[in-house]
């Protein structure tokens, strides 16, 4: 089991493009979280997916950002016309079943470091 | 609103000193607590979480509902400790269960 994959761990993008970041989940966890890890700041939750629907996407910003978790496939989170402000560390986690706080655990990928120019 | 509360961003002490990272929370229920780590340009590892009182990596925390708090210690700290440390809580329930609310991170820096 290889673990929760992202990619790719690091992205450039000019200002103005979309950036594509992609969560492939543990074998058999069907939750998938996003987290943003923002220069000097800590973790921010930003969505909450199970397979093909957004569970919670409390802490998603109004505008440009997106996320689907399709039936099949990874959980891709999109940013669209990025700015610079959008320079982070985004990060994805699994379960296989709802809530950190289960026995299951909740496992993190390595994050996609996002830099936009 | 539930709140985790990480004082200090930075802490540094010496090789073989004591070490305690603090973590207050507020919230209303019978709290569980989790402390992660995230070694230079890693993925974030959970460390330990209260309900297990475990201890790893000689690191124990305990919950004390009183000062509401979760502090995270070691007797002697070791150069590999040298990381940045998470203290999260759960959600409590509906659709937001799923998520964890982290406090902002402390950088340990052991010196040798």
């Amino acid at each position: 089991n290889a673990g929760v994959m992202q990619n790719p761990r690091h992205l450039v993008r000019r200002r103005g493009q979309e950036a594509r970041l992609r969560c492939s989940p543990m074998k058999g966890h069907s939750h998938v979280y996003w987290y943003r890890q923002l220069p000097e700041e800590g973790l921010k939750f930003m969505v909450y997916l199970q397979k093909e629907n957004i569970i919670d996407e409390s802490g998603m910003p109004k505008e440009r950002f997106s996320a689907e978790f399709p039936k099949e496939g990874p959980s891709i989170l999109r940013i669209q016309q990025v700015v610079r402000g959008d320079s982070a560390a985004y990060f994805c986690a699994s379960s296989p079943v709802q809530g950190a706080g289960s026995n299951y655990g909740y496992t993190f990928g390595s994050g996609t470091r996002l830099t936009v120019v | 609103a539930q709140r985790v509360t990480q004082p200090e961003k930075l802490l540094s002490v010496f090789k073989g000193a004591p070490v305690e990272l603090k973590c207050n929370y507020s919230y209303s229920g019978s709290p569980e607590l989790f402390w992660y780590v995230q070694y230079s340009r890693q993925r974030l590892q959970l460390l330990l979480r209260h309900i297990s009182r475990e201890s790893i990596k000689g690191f124990t925390a305990d919950l004390n509902k009183g000062e509401t708090s979760f502090h995270l210690k070691k007797p002697f700290a070791q150069e590999e400790d040298s990381a940045m440390y998470y203290c999260a809580l759960p959600n409590a329930g509906g659709t937001s269960y799923g998520k964890l609310t982290f406090g902002q991170g402390t950088i340990l820096t052991v010196h040798p």
